[in-house]
């Protein structure tokens, strides 16, 4: 059981739109940045989208994120076949020491 | 251009050790934290341990604590995780990351190393 929650599937036809949601608690996604990460199959994670809404170079803006309160979301408009993997959003975890957390995952398939 | 391997997976039995390395390139390796996280089999990724960039502190998660030693050598530009005390549960391909200017972010990965626990 993952401490952020996403729902383990998503789909949608090329060149339409999708969001993948992220719940966390205040312990978490409240007080830190939330990252997403795309996992093409067979390849390591690779940064999407940090401090909630930024892209690093070489990101296309078809990629969004925003955060609000305890919960965070990932848009990705245009979709296309090439955008088939599993997200995964992080943070960190206030317990007695910082430590990092993600949510399950969520495997987008593009019908 | 950043660019992190991961060395020493391999087949361990229950119980054994195993160090896993992580050699750093393409940007000033002292003045990064770095973490460590894993992923089993067909499942989602977890977070195993970060070190500050100055190496003094140390975080885990509560399944490894106690078990494994995350370190750094900055004059090699490598990140270390020790790993004792192996379960079958920790079965996965253990990718090293960099953590970003804010320390938040892991912006840079590795392409993993797999680690197998089996009698």
């Amino acid at each position: 059981q993952s401490v952020l929650t996403q729902p383990p599937s998503v789909s949608a036809a090329p060149g339409q739109k999708v969001t993948i949601s992220c719940t966390g608690s205040s312990s978490n996604i409240g007080g830190y940045y939330v990252s997403w990460f795309q996992q093409l199959p067979g390849a390591a994670p690779k940064l999407l989208i940090y401090e909630n809404d930024k892209r690093p170079s070489g990101i296309p803006d078809r990629f969004s994120g925003s955060k609000s309160g305890t919960s965070a979301t990932l848009g990705i408009t245009g979709l296309q076949t090439g955008d088939e993997a599993h997200y995964y959003c992080g943070t960190w975890n206030n317990s007695l020491t910082p430590r990092g957390v993600f949510g399950g995952g969520t495997k987008l398939t593009v019908l | 251009q950043v660019q992190l391997v991961e060395s020493g997976g391999g087949v361990v039995q229950p119980g054994g050790t195993l160090r896993l390395s992580c050699a750093a390139s393409g940007f000033t390796f002292s003045r990064f934290a770095m973490n460590w996280v894993r992923q089993a089999p067909g499942k989602g990724l977890e977070w195993v341990a970060l070190i500050r960039y100055d190496g003094i502190y140390k975080y885990y998660a509560e399944s490894v604590q106690g078990r494994f030693n995350i370190s750094r050598d900055d004059a090699k530009n490598t990140v270390y995780l020790q790993m004792n005390s192996l379960r079958i549960e920790d079965t996965a391909v253990y990718y090293c990351a960099k953590c970003g200017s804010d320390w938040t972010t892991l912006d840079s990965w590795g392409q993993g190393t797999l680690v197998t626990v089996s009698s």
